[in-house]
């Protein structure tokens, strides 16, 4: 069975860094890309970006709103995937959740229950 | 960037009534070497993470039931739920996975009328 599962959430201030974790199990994670895709309270989904397997360099990909600000990376020794987040923002309060892609295509099949990140003072 | 727009932002439903979603992407998400259109449909109820109904455009994902269906091609795209059924309170949201950075639609919240 294919899990995933977020932690690192919490409250910082503005101006602040936080490091998400995303441990994942049930799947060949190193061979997979991972996704982070957040979600303001009462608002719609936001991509934040990607990293892909090590065969595809571990290319990553970000969102504008979060670029030279948030890095993403991944330890296939641990299964786990990262989301390093600097300068952070009141806009960027929100659920962090982790994906992986379905079986057959590049959408996000399986997701994690999600991590929550105030930035307030 | 690829913008995701849906239609309507909220739809009221009568149960065994059809629901009709509308997705339209700024450009064609139409990958012309595999014929494929990189759109997805999720189904997010509260206080869950989103969920997988369709991707291809009209492929549905393992065990989402028959009455969910997606169809379109290239930058307008269609989400049905054939007999609404209670369950299907949500919002459904329209992604697009063509390429970075991946867009969602704004999302469009189902009920019951």
């Amino acid at each position: 069975e294919v899990q995933l599962e977020e932690s690192g959430g919490g409250l910082v201030q503005p101006g602040g860094s936080l490091k998400l974790s995303c441990a994942v199990s049930g799947f060949t994670f190193s061979g997979s890309a991972m996704h982070w895709i957040r979600q303001a309270p009462g608002k719609g989904l936001e991509w934040v970006g990607r990293i892909r397997s090590e065969a595809k360099n571990y290319a990553t990909a970000y969102a504008a709103s979060v670029k030279d600000r948030f890095t993403i990376s991944r330890d296939d020794s641990k299964n786990t995937t990262y989301l390093q987040m600097n300068s952070l923002q009141s806009e960027d309060t929100a659920v962090y959740y982790c994906t992986k892609v379905a079986t057959g295509t590049t959408a996000s099949g399986f997701w994690g229950q999600g991590t929550l990140v105030t930035v307030s003072s | 960037d690829v913008v995701m727009t849906q239609s309507p932002d909220s739809l009221a439903v009568s149960l065994g009534e059809r629901a009709t979603i509308n997705c339209k992407s700024s450009q064609s998400v139409l990958y012309n070497s595999n014929n494929k259109n990189y759109l997805a449909w999720y189904q997010q109820k509260p206080g869950q993470p989103p969920k997988l109904l369709i991707y291809w455009a009209s492929t549905r994902e393992s065990g989402v039931p028959d009455r969910f269906s997606g169809s379109g091609s290239a930058t307008d795209f269609t989400l049905t739920i054939s007999s609404l059924q209670a369950e299907d309170v949500a919002v459904y949201y329209c992604q697009q996975y063509y390429g970075t950075p991946y867009s969602f639609g704004q999302g469009t919240k189902l009920e019951i009328k």
